[in-house]
């Protein structure tokens, strides 16, 4: 079955430490996403890619990396630069760029500090 | 500028009583609207989606949503909930204008026995 997969599922950060969140779907959809989900807030965009080897900064990219080498793959690097990276991450694809199709989300990365 | 405002945070209810979860957006242009279902520590799936045509729109485990221009308003409801219904519901809203989506603060819903 097509889908997106994150992994791990939960993850723990030491000071000054980067991690990195994967993605990865096989719906071969275009546009990928990245959210972080805090308690009460909804869904906050971090980065977005509408193509390979091109993505753009969202609402909330301080402390934050991306890359899209391949169609299917979708990293986020969470730097050492972000001071509060306690969340739980949600990776999402959708079809095209176009405004009118809906996203489809991997289960979810949980961060915590150590 | 968009926005998405779910009028209640947290919905009790009991299992088999009618449902409504309330949305409002703000758009200046032409929009499209969405609801998502979380369960806990899953990512969102898509409840129903309105895009054009029929305001009513049916989607998934007996949901519906209608889409009012005049209010600027995209209702959830349901006429019997059911304990597997406890779930965060998210309305969101892209708009004519721009690609992203952006999406209220939720609506956590919890169905009583």
């Amino acid at each position: 079955d097509g889908g997106i997969t994150q992994s791990p599922k939960y993850l723990f950060r030491k000071e000054g430490q980067n991690v990195t969140l994967s993605c990865e779907q096989n719906l071969n959809h275009d546009a990928m996403y990245w959210y972080r989900q805090d308690p009460g807030q909804g869904l906050r965009l971090i980065y977005y890619s509408h193509i390979v080897n091109d993505f753009q900064k969202g609402d909330i990219a301080e402390g934050y990396s991306v890359s899209r080498e391949k169609k299917e793959s979708f990293p986020l690097t969470v730097t050492s630069a972000q001071k509060n990276p306690t969340a739980f991450y949600l990776c999402a694809s959708s079809k095209s760029t176009e405004n009118n199709q809906p996203q489809h989300f991997g289960d979810g990365t949980r961060l915590s500090i150590l | 500028a968009q926005s998405v405002t779910q009028l209640d945070s947290q919905v009790p209810v009991f299992e088999e009583a009618p449902v409504e979860l309330r949305c409002n957006y703000s758009s200046s242009v032409s929009v499209y609207l969405f609801w998502y279902v979380q369960y806990p520590n899953q990512g969102l799936q898509l409840l129903l989606k309105y895009l054009s045509g029929s305001t009513l729109v049916k989607g998934i485990n007996g949901f519906e949503a209608e889409f009012n221009k005049s209010q600027t308003s995209f209702h959830l409801r349901k006429p019997s909930v059911h304990i597997s219904d406890t779930a965060e519901y998210f309305c969101a809203v892209t708009s004519g204008g721009g690609f992203k989506t952006i999406f209220g603060a939720g609506t956590r819903l919890f169905v009583k026995a």
